[in-house]
């Protein structure tokens, strides 16, 4: 069964470092997303991407992210300056469809530790 | 915009008992919700979802009841195993919108 991969599993990076986290959706998908987790929080919501550009994003996805699709089949997340408080654990997802109707499966996740 | 709102927070059974899990949402349009398995460590996988046009989903163990007039939908688990054990989270979306919005998740344990 096809899945979403991440790379990498765990990125370790000095504040204000930029950090590039990759993923590789779903072959067919047409949809694509980023959530974040803080240890032990809900699941939040960072951006959606379909047909080479942003859908929605949510106020957390401010001028420090930005998200490319530098080729056919990878989907990435850039932070450009990070902050402590961007430690987390950052998961891709896609779908075939748009978001309501059509499952999102989620990429093992990467988890971000900023020191 | 849309705010979910997920109950308890930590829930602990007996192996063999139910378990039930509720969810509220605020947002009318709403017409999407998914419920996902944590496991620790590892990726939200999709157990169960509902759509609007539907009451109840059941799958083997697992149910799903909606109540639109109520905004509110629970996750029922049947005769609870140990590999139950994990932390759910409830989400709601809406047709106008891409983003899935998350309940702060609920964590099961199974005791034996």
């Amino acid at each position: 069964e096809p899945e979403v991969t991440q790379t990498p599993s765990h990125q370790v990076t000095q504040m204000g470092q930029e950090v590039i986290l990759r993923c590789v959706p779903i072959s067919n998908h047409l949809y694509f997303y980023w959530y974040r987790q803080i240890l032990g929080q809900k699941v939040e919501f960072l951006v959606s991407f379909y047909n080479n550009e942003i859908s929605e994003k949510s106020e957390i996805f401010d001028d420090q992210f930005s998200v490319e699709r530098p080729d056919g089949s990878n989907f990435t997340l850039k932070i450009r300056s990070t902050k402590l408080e961007d430690s987390a654990m950052y998961f891709c997802a896609s779908s075939a469809g748009t978001g309501s109707y059509n499952e999102q499966f989620f990429g093992p996740g990467t988890r971000l530790t900023v020191l | 915009g849309e705010n979910v709102e997920q109950h308890p927070s930590t829930l602990s059974v007996q192996e063999g008992d139910s378990a039930v899990i509720k969810c509220t949402y605020s947002d009318s349009a709403s017409n999407y919700f998914p419920w996902y398995k944590q496991e620790l460590g590892k990726r939200p996988q999709l157990i169960i979802d509902i759509r609007s046009n539907v009451g109840e989903k059941k799958d083997q163990r697992i149910a799903v009841t909606l109540n639109k007039t109520a905004k509110h939908f629970s996750l029922h688990i049947t005769e609870t195993q140990p590999e139950d054990s994990a932390v759910y989270f409830c989400a709601a979306s809406s047709r106008s919108n891409y983003q899935l919005i998350w309940g702060a998740g609920t964590k099961l344990i199974i005791k034996p």
